[in-house]
C-alpha cells in the first residue's frame, strides 16, 4: 500500500505558534501531495513536492520530503485560527491513497 | 481559472433508490478519479478512468458502477442505496498522472 500514514493524529496549539505535521508513506513515489479540509468540507490542495525535491515553500507552508526515510514533514508558521483543519498527506502513483489526517486545532 | 465541477453539491435519497453523480473535470484533463469520504473517515479512492476507459479501481461496491463519457464528463451510479453510502463523494481530474485536482464534493445522505 501506498497509504500516507500522518502523525500526530491530532495537535492543538496557540495561535502563532508553529505547526508540524508528518507524515511516512511505504513505497516509491512520483510526488507528494499535502492537502486541507474544513470540517465536512472539501479538499483545497496546499502544496505538491516531487519525488527528486527536498525542501519547498509556499506562503507559510514549508514541506520536506526525506525519500530514504519515506517520509514527508508539513510545517505552517505563524499559525492563525483560520489553520483549524484537518490535513492530510496523499501520495501519487496512478491514484492518490489518503492518510488519515492531523486534525489541527488552533487555540486564540 | 476553470475547477472541477461536481453536481449535484447536495444529494438526498431514500434507502434502495438510485442516484447519479456528475463530474466535469478541467479542459484538457484526461483523467478522471473518484473518491468516497465516510463522516469522520479519510477519503477512500473509488474509481479512475484515463481516456474514458476504465485505468484502475479502489474499494467500489458492486452496486456502484461510473463512466467516462466522450467530453470526458464523468458520472458515478449508485444503485441499491443503503444508509453506509452517505458520505462526500469527490471527483478528482488530471492531465494523465500529474497532479489530481479536486472538486467540491457531492455531499450524499441517504435516508
Amino acid at each position: 500500500s501506498q497509504q500516507g500514514e500522518e502523525d500526530p493524529q491530532a495537535l492543538s496549539i496557540q495561535e502563532g505558534e508553529n505547526a508540524t505535521m508528518n507524515c511516512s508513506y511505504k513505497t516509491s513515489i512520483n510526488n507528494l501531495q499535502w492537502y486541507r479540509q474544513n470540517s465536512g468540507r472539501g479538499l483545497v490542495h496546499l502544496i505538491l513536492i516531487r519525488s527528486n525535491e527536498r525542501e519547498k515553500h509556499s506562503g507559510r507552508l514549508r514541506v520536506t520530503l526525506d525519500t530514504s526515510k519515506k517520509s514527508s514533514s508539513l510545517l505552517i508558521t505563524a499559525s492563525r485560527a483560520a489553520d483549524t483543519a484537518s490535513y492530510f498527506c496523499a501520495t501519487d502513483h496512478d491514484k492518490i491513497i489518503f492518510g488519515k489526517g492531523t486534525r489541527l486545532h488552533i487555540l486564540p | 481559472a476553470a475547477g472541477v465541477i461536481q453536481s449535484p453539491r447536495h444529494l438526498i435519497k431514500e434507502k434502495r433508490e438510485t442516484a447519479t453523480l456528475k463530474c466535469y473535470p478541467i479542459p484538457r484533463h484526461d483523467t478522471v478519479y473518484w473518491y468516497q469520504q465516510g463522516p469522520g473517515q479519510d477519503p477512500q479512492f473509488l474509481i479512475s478512468f484515463y481516456e474514458k476507459m476504465q485505468s484502475d479501481k479502489g474499494s467500489i461496491p458492486d452496486r456502484f458502477s461510473a463512466q467516462q463519457f466522450s467530453d470526458y464528463h464523468s458520472e458515478l451510479n449508485m444503485s441499491s442505496l443503503e444508509l453506509g453510502d452517505s458520505a462526500l463523494y469527490f471527483c478528482a481530474s488530471s492531465f494523465g498522472v500529474h497532479e489530481q485536482f479536486f472538486g467540491p464534493g457531492t455531499r450524499l445522505t441517504v435516508l
